[in-house]
Protein backbone atom coordinates (compact mmCIF):
# COMPACT_ATOMS: atom_id res chain seq x y z
CA UNK A 1 0.00 0.00 0.00
CA UNK A 2 1.27 3.46 -1.29
CA UNK A 3 1.99 5.57 1.72
CA UNK A 4 0.97 9.63 1.57
CA UNK A 5 2.96 10.91 -0.92
CA UNK A 6 4.30 14.75 -0.22
CA UNK A 7 6.20 17.20 -2.86
CA UNK A 8 8.40 19.03 -2.89
CA UNK A 9 10.57 17.85 -0.21
CA UNK A 10 12.37 20.89 0.32
CA UNK A 11 12.15 24.52 -0.48
CA UNK A 12 13.64 27.62 -0.12
CA UNK A 13 12.17 31.06 -0.76
CA UNK A 14 12.64 34.73 0.41
CA UNK A 15 9.92 36.05 2.49
CA UNK A 16 7.06 37.62 0.87
CA UNK A 17 6.95 35.43 -2.03
CA UNK A 18 4.18 32.47 -2.17
CA UNK A 19 4.47 29.19 -1.79
CA UNK A 20 2.30 25.67 -2.71
CA UNK A 21 2.74 22.45 -0.99
CA UNK A 22 0.83 19.14 -2.33
CA UNK A 23 -0.51 16.16 -0.78
CA UNK A 24 -1.82 13.01 -2.28
CA UNK A 25 -3.45 10.85 0.77
CA UNK A 26 -3.74 6.94 1.25
CA UNK A 27 -6.02 5.63 -1.51
CA UNK A 28 -9.36 5.69 0.39
CA UNK A 29 -8.48 7.64 2.83
CA UNK A 30 -11.68 10.22 3.98
CA UNK A 31 -9.47 12.64 6.27
CA UNK A 32 -6.89 14.83 5.79
CA UNK A 33 -4.55 16.99 7.64
CA UNK A 34 -2.37 19.54 7.45
CA UNK A 35 -0.31 20.21 10.03
CA UNK A 36 2.99 22.18 10.64
CA UNK A 37 6.62 21.28 12.86
CA UNK A 38 8.15 23.89 13.55
CA UNK A 39 12.32 23.00 14.74
CA UNK A 40 12.31 21.58 18.18
CA UNK A 41 8.41 21.05 18.55
CA UNK A 42 5.92 18.99 17.91
CA UNK A 43 3.26 19.02 14.82
CA UNK A 44 0.65 21.14 15.48
CA UNK A 45 -2.54 20.67 13.41
CA UNK A 46 -3.18 23.52 10.87
CA UNK A 47 -6.62 22.13 9.49
CA UNK A 48 -8.65 19.17 8.98
CA UNK A 49 -10.63 18.18 5.72
CA UNK A 50 -12.74 15.38 5.74
CA UNK A 51 -13.40 14.23 2.39
CA UNK A 52 -13.46 17.80 0.48
CA UNK A 53 -15.00 19.62 3.74
CA UNK A 54 -13.42 21.19 6.46
CA UNK A 55 -13.68 20.08 9.70
CA UNK A 56 -10.81 22.35 11.74
CA UNK A 57 -9.52 25.32 10.72
CA UNK A 58 -8.86 27.06 13.85
CA UNK A 59 -5.66 27.18 13.93
CA UNK A 60 -4.94 27.94 10.19
CA UNK A 61 -3.42 31.68 9.72
CA UNK A 62 -6.18 32.69 7.12
CA UNK A 63 -4.89 36.13 6.44
CA UNK A 64 -1.73 34.27 4.65
CA UNK A 65 -2.18 30.66 4.71
CA UNK A 66 -5.06 28.57 2.48
CA UNK A 67 -6.02 25.30 1.52
CA UNK A 68 -8.26 23.13 -0.71
CA UNK A 69 -8.86 19.55 -0.97
CA UNK A 70 -10.70 18.76 -4.44
CA UNK A 71 -12.67 15.61 -5.34
CA UNK A 72 -11.97 14.80 -1.55
CA UNK A 73 -8.14 13.35 -2.79
CA UNK A 74 -5.40 15.66 -3.30
CA UNK A 75 -5.04 18.80 -1.19
CA UNK A 76 -2.43 21.75 -1.34
CA UNK A 77 -1.59 24.00 1.09
CA UNK A 78 -0.91 27.79 -0.28
CA UNK A 79 1.37 31.06 1.72
CA UNK A 80 1.16 33.81 0.62
CA UNK A 81 2.99 36.20 1.55
CA UNK A 82 5.76 33.84 3.42
CA UNK A 83 7.02 35.23 6.55
CA UNK A 84 10.34 34.21 8.37
CA UNK A 85 8.23 32.62 11.11
CA UNK A 86 7.16 30.00 8.42
CA UNK A 87 10.04 28.04 8.07
CA UNK A 88 9.22 24.52 9.62
CA UNK A 89 8.51 21.70 7.92
CA UNK A 90 4.70 21.08 6.81
CA UNK A 91 3.26 17.48 7.56
CA UNK A 92 0.45 15.97 5.53
CA UNK A 93 -1.77 12.99 7.35
CA UNK A 94 -4.59 10.82 6.43
CA UNK A 95 -6.94 8.42 8.22
CA UNK A 96 -9.23 6.21 7.40
CA UNK A 97 -12.68 6.59 8.55
CA UNK A 98 -14.88 9.11 6.93
CA UNK A 99 -16.22 10.18 10.64
CA UNK A 100 -13.64 11.69 13.09
CA UNK A 101 -12.95 8.95 15.85
CA UNK A 102 -10.39 10.25 18.84
CA UNK A 103 -8.79 6.25 17.98
CA UNK A 104 -7.98 6.67 14.24
CA UNK A 105 -4.53 6.44 13.48
CA UNK A 106 -3.10 8.75 10.84
CA UNK A 107 -0.46 8.23 8.66
CA UNK A 108 1.89 10.55 7.50
CA UNK A 109 3.86 11.62 4.72
CA UNK A 110 7.62 12.70 4.66
CA UNK A 111 6.99 16.18 5.11
CA UNK A 112 8.16 19.54 3.07
CA UNK A 113 10.52 21.26 4.40
CA UNK A 114 10.44 25.39 4.22
CA UNK A 115 13.23 28.01 4.70
CA UNK A 116 12.06 30.96 4.48
CA UNK A 117 14.90 33.99 4.19
CA UNK B 1 -8.50 21.42 26.52
CA UNK B 2 -6.36 18.90 26.37
CA UNK B 3 -2.51 18.70 27.12
CA UNK B 4 1.11 16.76 26.86
CA UNK B 5 4.20 17.04 28.40
CA UNK B 6 7.15 15.33 28.04
CA UNK B 7 9.41 16.60 30.03
CA UNK B 8 13.54 16.92 28.64
CA UNK B 9 14.26 17.11 25.28
CA UNK B 10 16.83 14.51 24.68
CA UNK B 11 17.62 10.88 26.04
CA UNK B 12 21.11 9.32 25.46
CA UNK B 13 21.15 5.40 26.92
CA UNK B 14 24.01 2.40 25.78
CA UNK B 15 22.91 0.07 23.30
CA UNK B 16 21.44 -3.00 25.61
CA UNK B 17 19.62 -0.54 28.34
CA UNK B 18 16.44 0.28 29.04
CA UNK B 19 14.80 3.02 27.16
CA UNK B 20 12.08 4.91 29.30
CA UNK B 21 10.57 8.11 28.23
CA UNK B 22 8.21 9.89 29.89
CA UNK B 23 4.88 11.31 29.07
CA UNK B 24 1.96 12.68 31.42
CA UNK B 25 -1.19 14.07 29.64
CA UNK B 26 -3.73 16.32 30.89
CA UNK B 27 -7.09 16.08 30.12
CA UNK B 28 -10.95 16.72 31.38
CA UNK B 29 -11.85 13.92 29.80
CA UNK B 30 -11.10 9.82 29.26
CA UNK B 31 -8.39 10.27 26.82
CA UNK B 32 -7.10 8.20 24.08
CA UNK B 33 -3.04 8.10 23.81
CA UNK B 34 -0.35 7.94 21.08
CA UNK B 35 3.48 7.35 20.50
CA UNK B 36 4.70 8.00 17.50
CA UNK B 37 8.33 8.34 16.45
CA UNK B 38 9.96 9.81 13.67
CA UNK B 39 13.25 9.09 12.00
CA UNK B 40 15.29 11.87 9.87
CA UNK B 41 14.00 13.37 7.13
CA UNK B 42 10.95 11.29 7.38
CA UNK B 43 6.90 11.66 8.62
CA UNK B 44 5.76 10.31 11.92
CA UNK B 45 5.58 6.51 12.46
CA UNK B 46 2.67 5.10 14.82
CA UNK B 47 4.40 2.76 17.54
CA UNK B 48 1.52 1.97 19.30
CA UNK B 49 -1.98 3.70 21.31
CA UNK B 50 -4.26 3.22 24.45
CA UNK B 51 -7.88 3.24 22.79
CA UNK B 52 -8.83 1.92 26.35
CA UNK B 53 -9.00 -1.64 25.79
CA UNK B 54 -5.71 -2.87 27.84
CA UNK B 55 -4.03 -0.35 29.99
CA UNK B 56 -0.51 -1.65 28.95
CA UNK B 57 -0.28 -1.33 25.49
CA UNK B 58 2.23 -3.15 23.18
CA UNK B 59 3.44 -1.98 19.74
CA UNK B 60 6.09 -2.49 16.96
CA UNK B 61 9.68 -2.81 17.26
CA UNK B 62 9.81 -4.15 21.13
CA UNK B 63 7.90 -0.87 23.00
CA UNK B 64 4.95 -1.01 25.38
CA UNK B 65 3.35 1.80 26.94
CA UNK B 66 1.61 1.81 30.18
CA UNK B 67 -1.74 3.89 31.20
CA UNK B 68 -1.92 5.00 34.78
CA UNK B 69 -4.65 7.52 34.99
CA UNK B 70 -3.78 7.77 38.79
CA UNK B 71 -0.37 9.11 37.54
CA UNK B 72 -2.06 11.05 34.10
CA UNK B 73 0.89 9.03 32.49
CA UNK B 74 1.72 7.21 29.23
CA UNK B 75 5.45 6.33 29.76
CA UNK B 76 7.08 4.61 26.99
CA UNK B 77 9.50 1.56 27.54
CA UNK B 78 11.73 -0.89 25.79
CA UNK B 79 13.91 -3.37 27.24
CA UNK B 80 16.61 -3.12 25.79
CA UNK B 81 17.90 -0.26 23.09
CA UNK B 82 19.11 -0.91 19.71
CA UNK B 83 21.33 1.77 17.56
CA UNK B 84 18.03 1.57 14.96
CA UNK B 85 16.05 3.38 18.13
CA UNK B 86 17.99 6.89 17.48
CA UNK B 87 15.49 8.95 16.34
CA UNK B 88 12.43 11.02 17.90
CA UNK B 89 9.61 10.37 19.95
CA UNK B 90 6.25 11.86 20.29
CA UNK B 91 3.76 11.60 22.72
CA UNK B 92 -0.06 12.74 21.79
CA UNK B 93 -3.33 12.85 22.90
CA UNK B 94 -6.30 12.74 21.41
CA UNK B 95 -9.90 13.43 22.87
CA UNK B 96 -13.56 13.81 21.29
CA UNK B 97 -15.00 17.80 20.71
CA UNK B 98 -17.94 17.67 19.87
CA UNK B 99 -18.46 15.58 16.62
CA UNK B 100 -15.06 15.98 15.86
CA UNK B 101 -11.38 14.95 18.04
CA UNK B 102 -8.07 16.11 17.71
CA UNK B 103 -4.38 15.02 18.23
CA UNK B 104 -2.73 17.45 20.37
CA UNK B 105 1.01 16.28 20.81
CA UNK B 106 3.92 17.08 22.57
CA UNK B 107 7.48 18.57 22.08
CA UNK B 108 9.23 15.46 21.21
CA UNK B 109 12.19 13.41 22.82
CA UNK B 110 15.26 12.68 21.45
CA UNK B 111 16.64 9.05 21.69
CA UNK B 112 20.44 9.03 21.18
CA UNK B 113 21.75 5.00 21.62
CA UNK B 114 25.20 4.87 22.19
CA UNK B 115 27.51 2.04 21.03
Amino acid sequence: EAGVAQSPRYKIIEKRQSVAFWCNPISGHATLYWYQQILGQGPKLLIQFQNNGVVDDSQLPKDRFSAERLKGVDSTLKIQPAKLEDSAVYLCASSYRPGTSPTDTQYFGPGTRLTVL
Amino acid sequence: AQSVTQLGSHVSVSEGALVLLRCNYSSSVPPYLFWYVQYPNQGLQLLLKYTSAATLVKGINGFEAEFKKSETSFHLTKPSAHMSDAAEYFCAVSVPTGANSKLTFGKGITLSVRP
